[in-house]
């Protein structure tokens, strides 16, 4: 069964503290990876789309990186504005458009 | 475009009553999704169609649920009877024709009570 696991489940970091959220997966054949970013009361918005082992996309303080069992998602020197809930989800071969989504991290950045 | 569009954002019903929920997609988007989250199980998807048509309703937790998209820029999501444990955010997202990524909606917040 295809399964998708984040980790930590939440994370508290101090304004400027980098770290790292993890994503792993369990597929028959990974089409995509995807990270979207959810605030509370709103519905998921898209970061990036990852499709290759060793492929890497940033987007101001967040690098998203590729390997074939895992993604990270790593936030350099956080703020406040960057707290929120971190999805990640993947799309198999087979199952076109279908993304299954991991539980998510919830980051809180204090200043 | 306004975007993925739901319909009510905040629903509380009564266990038994029957409940609709709303979505209008993206124009020119062909495939559309329902999700529904909770804090137990995240975010899990309940149907999908491409072009109109259901492609995957695996996850569709029961027959009490039911979903139609009778045009390109119209949804619904059915639960009849409605039961406490269908209580959720649900989410209505669309994309267009390459997967790069997927817009959901606001959601709606169903309370069965």
């Amino acid at each position: 069964e295809d399964q998708v696991t984040q980790s930590p489940e939440a994370l508290r970091l101090q304004e400027g503290e980098s770290s790292s959220l993890n994503c792993s997966y369990t597929v028959s054949g990974l089409r995509g990876l995807f990270w979207y970013r959810q605030d509370p009361g709103k519905g998921p918005e898209f970061l990036f789309t990852l499709y290759s082992a060793g492929e890497e996309k940033e987007k101001e303080r967040l690098k998203a990186t590729l390997t074939k069992k895992e993604s990270f998602l790593h936030i350099t020197a956080p703020k406040p504005e960057d707290s929120a809930t971190y999805l990640c989800a993947v799309e198999v071969w087979g199952a076109t458009n279908k993304l299954i989504f991991g539980t998510g991290t919830l980051l809180a950045v204090q200043p | 475009d306004a975007g993925v569009i739901q319909s009510p954002r905040h629903e509380v019903t009564e266990m038994g009553q029957e409940v609709t929920l709303r979505c209008k997609p993206i124009s020119g988007h062909n495939s559309l999704f329902w999700y529904r989250q909770t804090m137990m199980r995240g975010l899990e998807l309940l149907i999908y169609f491409n072009n109109n048509v259901p492609i995957d309703d695996s996850g569709m937790p029961e027959d009490r649920f039911s979903a139609k998209m009778p045009n390109a820029s119209f949804s619904t999501l059915k639960i009849q009877p409605s039961e406490p444990r269908d209580s959720a955010v649900y989410f209505c997202a669309s994309i267009d024709r390459v997967m790069t990524e997927a817009f959901f909606g606001q959601g709606t917040r169903l309370t069965v009570v």
